[in-house]
């Protein structure tokens, strides 16, 4: 599977857009961009996953370039409680068990 | 509510002691993974099993085994712990196929080898 590269870390004001970046320039035709995150004492949380269109659920918005090199993760209106490390990982859909790297991820730090 | 759940959340135990690390998942899920989590180093695959009696080496087995007897529930051994096996241990389990596999984690585990 392909590996990720991600900011260690960015800051946020509450209730403005969080953009977090991801790296993932060697992902293969058939492999998904997921997002996971982490809040502190519990284990990684889906946020949402994408091939190659952009897409959209109650929790973020996934933006995919075009080339499918890279991708951000959009939190449209940041609170408090989104204060977390956020994976991003490539992974075959249809894998026997998914070898995902999951990497050190994005710590994202949301200021009131 | 769906849920992966996990034998302890703290565990202290003595260097080479035999140690078992349970994970019980709900979702009739076919795939299920243990990571452990260090600081510094992100999640690192351990091993995985994608159906009963079935596994695979992920990044980081040395020191580690793992036992798949019933889909539901996926242990981890550390045949004889040791200080560096000390770390945050996380199970998680996905289906294999279907429009959303993501991996839905445990609580996770705070093994101590002292």
């Amino acid at each position: 599977d392909a590996k990720t590269t991600q900011p260690p870390s960015m800051d946020c004001a509450e209730g403005r857009a969080a953009n977090l970046p991801c790296n993932h320039s060697t992902i293969s035709g058939n492999e998904y961009v997921y997002w996971y995150r982490q809040i502190h004492s519990q284990g990684p949380q889906y946020i949402i996953h994408g091939l190659k269109n952009n897409e959209t659920n109650e929790m973020a918005s996934l933006i995919i370039t075009e080339d499918r090199k890279s991708s951000t993760l959009i939190l449209p209106h940041a609170t408090l409680r989104d204060t977390a490390v956020y994976y991003c990982i490539v992974a075959g859909r249809n894998t026997n068990a998914g070898k995902s790297t999951f990497g050190d991820g994005t710590t994202l730090t949301v200021k009131p | 509510d769906v849920k992966v759940t996990q034998s302890s959340r703290y565990l202290v135990k003595r260097t080479g002691e035999k140690v078992f690390l349970e994970c019980v998942q709900d979702m009739d899920h076919e795939n299920m993974f243990w990571y452990r989590q260090d600081p510094g180093l992100g999640l690192r695959l351990i091993y995985f099993s994608y159906d009963v009696k079935m596994k695979e080496k992920g990044d980081i087995p040395e020191g580690y085994s793992v036992s798949r007897e019933k889909k539901e529930r996926f242990s981890l051994i550390l045949e004889s712990a040791s200080t560096n096996q000390t770390s945050m241990y996380l199970c998680a389990s996905s289906r294999r196929q279907g429009k959303r596999n993501e991996q839905f984690f445990g609580p996770g585990t705070r093994l101590t080898v002292l």
